[in-house]
């Protein structure tokens, strides 16, 4: 079955404590994304990566980190968490010829306390 | 900087009213997406429009895209409880690469 999976889907944890959400997709998409969902303000682009060892900077990228050493799998790394990043996170894929057209995985919910 | 809004914020019918969500963009757009979100779950693509004017329906959504392509609106006949949802607007941002939504319009459909 083509999908997204994203773990832990719930995580909390403590302020400053380094933490990494997996995304992996099995559709060999060359595009894959990282989401902030906070209410009122709908899905904020965080980093995005058209291809393997390439990445770059979304609308808020602001204490995050990605990386993409393997074209199925795009890490989202939090060095040092704060409590503003208390949020829904979402992966997405899409085909590089396609990126109108993302899958989305199932969401993480982040609790930074 | 790009911005992607959406009116209204909420949006409560009874079963059978119809529905309408207007998207709107501070800069033209080569092309627009609508996504659906069901409580608790996760967005799911519905459609794309890229030409000017276009008009695209899915059943009892009907999908349109403003001649000037800075402005979409989604509209759904008769509502039924299986159109509980956000529906998202998204396009380009000011990269190709990039991708802005806008901030959603949550549906209740009240039975």
């Amino acid at each position: 079955e083509a999908q997204v999976t994203q773990n832990p889907r719930y995580l909390i944890t403590v302020t400053g404590k380094k933490l990494t959400v997996t995304c992996s997709q099995n559709m060999n998409h060359e595009y894959m994304s990282w989401y902030r969902q906070d209410p009122g303000l709908g899905l904020r682009q965080i980093y995005y990566s058209m291809n393997v060892e390439v990445t770059d900077k979304g609308d808020v990228p602001e204490g995050y980190k990605v990386s993409r050493k393997e074209k199925r799998n795009f890490p989202l790394i939090l060095e040092s968490p704060s409590p503003n990043q208390t949020s829904l996170y979402f992966c997405a894929s899409a085909h590089a010829g396609g990126l109108e057209t993302q899958y989305f995985g199932p969401g993480t919910r982040l609790l930074v306390l | 900087g790009q911005q992607v809004m959406q009116i209204p914020q909420y949006q409560h019918v009874q079963e059978g009213e119809d529905f309408t969500t207007y998207c709107n963009s501070s800069t033209t757009l080569s092309n627009i997406q609508w996504y659906k979100q069901r409580p608790g779950g996760h967005p799911v693509f519905l459609i794309q429009l890229v030409k000017s004017g276009e008009v695209k329906k899915q059943k009892r959504l009907t999908f349109q895209f403003g001649e000037a392509k800075k402005n979409s609106s989604l509209h759904i006949t008769a509502t039924q409880t299986t159109d509980v949802g956000t529906y998202f607007c998204a396009g380009p941002g000011t990269s190709y690469d990039k991708v802005i939504f806008g901030p959603g319009t949550s549906l209740s459909v009240i039975p």
